[in-house]
């Protein structure tokens, strides 16, 4: 069964500080994989996106790595602010006839950044 | 350039009643997809639409049907409404040949009492 499962479920710390969320999966065929992070009440924004022969890929003070071997993913925050306040989906999306189909969601990791 | 955007943002419905969400795609996007969230869970995938024809779908039943217009536009259609139906309902756009670009938009929080 097509699955993504991330750890840990929910996470607090201090302003500044940096944080590393992890997500496996366990996806076949598998297209690629994306981090999200949703706002309360929101739709999910995309931070990052890899296939399959990429390992890492940065968005600012986002840095998301993939090994596609291990299937496992992490997505490391540095310099934490405020407003990084949010839940954080790891979607792995399932290839579909040469391209990407159903896209599937890990739970979310709840991320509260303290001052 | 507009993104994803669906109508309505919040709806109250009666168990039992009918509902229609709407999405429109993303500029140059071809392909819809929707997806329900109940509240502190991910989002399950409903089904997707590519060229007006429902491609894949996920375990939802029948009460669940959609449509895709030529402009690309959709619609999600809940038949006989259950307490259970109540979430937010996200649509997501993308260019159906291309591996990447999943764009969501903002949703519409269903509430069924």
């Amino acid at each position: 069964k097509n699955q993504v499962e991330q750890s840990p479920q929910s996470l607090i710390i201090l302003e500044g500080k940096n944080c590393t969320l992890q997500c496996n999966y366990t996806v076949s065929p598998f297209s690629n994989l994306r981090w999200y992070k949703q706002d309360t009440g929101r739709g999910p924004v995309s931070l990052t996106i890899m296939t399959f022969s990429e390992n890492t890929k940065s968005n600012g003070r986002y840095t998301a790595t993939l090994d596609a071997d291990t299937k496992q993913s992490s997505l490391h925050i540095t310099a934490s602010q405020l407003s990084d306040s949010a839940s954080y989906i790891c979607v792995v999306s399932e290839a579909y006839g040469g391209s990407q189909g159903n896209l599937i969601f890990g739970k979310g990791t709840k991320l509260s950044v303290k001052p | 350039d507009a993104g994803v955007t669906q109508s309505p943002t919040h709806l109250i419905k009666t168990r039992g009643q009918q509902v229609t969400l709407r999405c429109s795609p993303k500029s140059g996007h071809d392909t819809v997809s929707w997806y329900q969230q109940a509240l502190g869970q991910g989002p399950q995938f409903i089904f997707q639409y590519y060229e007006e024809e429902e491609r894949q779908r996920g375990n939802f039943p029948d009460r669940f049907s959609g449509h895709q217009f030529p402009n690309y536009s959709s619609e999600l259609n809940v038949n006989a409404l259950l307490l259970g139906d109540s979430a937010l309902y996200l649509c997501a756009s993308n260019m159906g040949s291309l591996n990447y670009g999943y764009t969501f938009g903002s949703g519409t929080r269903l509430t069924v009492v």
